[in-house]
C-alpha cells in the first residue's frame, strides 16, 4: 500500500516565520504535489515536482518555495508565514503526472 | 483552463435515501477520478473512468462518465452514515498538466 507521510499534523507559527512543511511517500512514485485545502475553495495546487530538483508552478505559488532533493521526499517552504497561508496543507504522489493521487493526511496550519 | 463544477455544494439526507452528486465542465478529459475524504483525512480515490458513457459500480456507488467525456455522476444508493465526506471529481486532460479538481460536494448523511 502506498503510504505518503506528512511530518505534522498540526503546526502554529508566528507571522514572518519561515515554516518547513515535509512530505514523504514510500512507492518510488515520480511525481509530488503540494495542495492547500480552504473551505468553499477545494483544492488549489500549490507545486509540483515531476523529478528529483524538478519543480513547477501550480496555480498558486505566490509566497512559496518547494525542495526535491531525493526522489521519496518533497517539502514545501513557506518563506514568510503570513495570516492568510492559515489553511490545511495536503501532499500527494502518483505514478503520472495525471494519475490517481495518494495523499497524506494533512497539515493543519495555523499562522498568528 | 480547464474548469470543473460540482453540484450541489452542500448535501444533507436521511440514512436510506438515495442521492446524485454532478461534476460538470465544457471541456473534454480523458479521464476522471472521483475521491472521498473524510474528517481529518487525505483523499482517498474511489473510481477512475476512461470512456466515454463508462458506469462503474462500488458496491451502493454507481459512478458514470458522460458520452462527451465532459461531465460525470456519481450516484449513492440507499445512503449510510459511513458515506458522510467530501467527494471531489478530478479531471485529467492532455497529460502534459496535473489533474484539474472540482471544489467538492460535501455530503452529510444522518442515521
Amino acid at each position: 500500500d502506498v503510504k505518503v507521510t506528512q511530518s505534522s499534523r498540526y503546526l502554529v507559527k508566528r507571522t514572518g516565520e519561515k515554516v518547513f512543511l515535509e512530505c514523504v511517500q514510500d512507492m518510488d512514485h515520480e511525481n509530488m504535489f503540494w495542495y492547500r485545502q480552504d473551505p468553499g475553495l477545494g483544492l488549489r495546487l500549490i507545486y509540483f515536482s515531476y523529478d528529483v530538483k524538478m519543480k513547477e508552478k501550480g496555480d498558486i505559488p505566490e509566497g512559496y518555495s518547494v525542495s526535491r532533493e531525493k526522489k521519496e521526499r518533497f517539502s514545501l517552504i513557506l518563506e514568510s508565514a503570513s495570516t492568510n497561508q492559515t489553511s490545511m496543507y495536503l501532499c500527494a504522489s502518483s505514478l503520472g503526472l495525471i494519475s490517481p493521487l495518494h495523499f497524506g493526511n494533512g497539515t493543519r496550519l495555523t499562522v498568528t | 483552463t480547464q474548469l470543473l463544477e460540482q453540484s450541489p455544494q452542500f448535501l444533507s439526507i436521511q440514512e436510506g435515501e438515495n442521492l446524485t452528486v454532478y461534476c460538470n465542465s465544457s471541456s473534454v478529459f480523458s479521464s476522471l477520478q472521483w475521491y472521498r475524504q473524510e474528517p481529518g483525512e487525505g483523499p482517498v480515490l474511489l473510481v477512475t473512468v476512461v470512456t466515454g458513457g463508462e458506469v462503474k459500480k462500488l458496491k451502493r456507488l454507481t459512478f458514470q462518465f458522460g458520452d462527451a467525456r465532459k461531465d460525470s455522476s456519481l450516484h449513492i444508493t440507499a445512503a449510510q452514515p459511513g458515506d458522510t465526506g467530501l467527494y471531489l471529481c478530478a479531471g485529467a486532460g492532455s497529460g502534459n498538466t496535473p489533474l484539474v479538481f472540482g471544489k467538492g460536494t460535501r455530503l452529510s448523511v444522518i442515521a
